[in-house]
């Protein structure tokens, strides 16, 4: 099983709105990902989590707040978004956070902030 | 900067004939590449990777080769099918851990 789920798969808040993304795998990895997605570019890395510890933050703003609370579920905490920030959010997990292993992504989360 | 570039934005090609999809990178410390596949409305879907320590790894029709003095990799399908039109991403890692930096995409269509 090579399945990592996200949800919901579109979403749609206002400026002032909280909301909350999911991810799930079952495939016991201990590195998890966020990557946003603008139309016609390629992925970008947000937050990297290994071993349920928050080891990478790529400079992004406050207003998204990761979460892991288990080695298997991931979070972004959604608040006070700009329009500038509607994307396609990708979740992706790998063995572990070293090079060389190949990670996984969900089928994305489609954002659109009004 | 661009550290990882696909400089061709999109590609046609005859079902049955070879795609080949390029790559560079500027970076030297990268020392794992891949190739995903994207099609719309999709997370990306890992294809191949290869190995700073090797220039070609084959998986059926797709073989990726790595030159690395050119700092260089390509994708090649043999033989395209229909069901490869998606947009290619070629990643580099290694530089730091296991962060995957993405080039700008090809789109392929392969034409019946």
């Amino acid at each position: 099983d090579t399945e990592v789920t996200q949800t919901p798969k579109h979403l749609v808040m206002g400026m002032t709105n909280k909301k909350s993304l999911k991810c799930e795998q079952h495939m016991g990895h201990r590195a998890m990902y966020w990557y946003k997605q603008k139309a016609k570019k390629p992925p970008e890395l947000m937050f990297v989590y290994s071993y349920e510890k928050l080891s990478i933050n790529e400079s992004v703003p406050s207003r998204f707040s990761p979460e892991c609370p288990n080695s298997s579920l991931l979070n972004l905490h959604l608040h006070a978004l700009q329009p500038e920030d509607s994307a396609l959010y990708l979740c992706a997990s790998s063995q572990g956070e070293i090079t060389g292993l190949e990670q996984y992504f969900g089928p994305g989360t489609r954002l659109t902030v009004t | 900067d661009q550290q990882v570039k696909q400089n061709s934005p999109s590609l046609s090609v005859q079902e049955g004939r070879i795609s080949i999809l390029n790559c560079d990178y500027t970076n030297s410390m990268f020392d794992y590449f891949l190739w995903y596949k994207k099609y719309p409305a999709e997370g990306p879907t890992f294809l191949i990777s290869i190995s700073s320590i090797k220039d070609k790894n084959e998986d059926g029709r797709f073989t990726v080769f790595l030159n690395k003095s050119a700092k260089h990799l390509s994708l090649h399908i043999v033989p395209s099918q229909p069901g490869d039109s998606a947009v290619y991403f070629c990643a580099a890692s290694g530089s730091a851990g296991n962060m995957l930096t993405f080039g700008g995409g090809t789109r392929l269509m392969v034409k019946p």
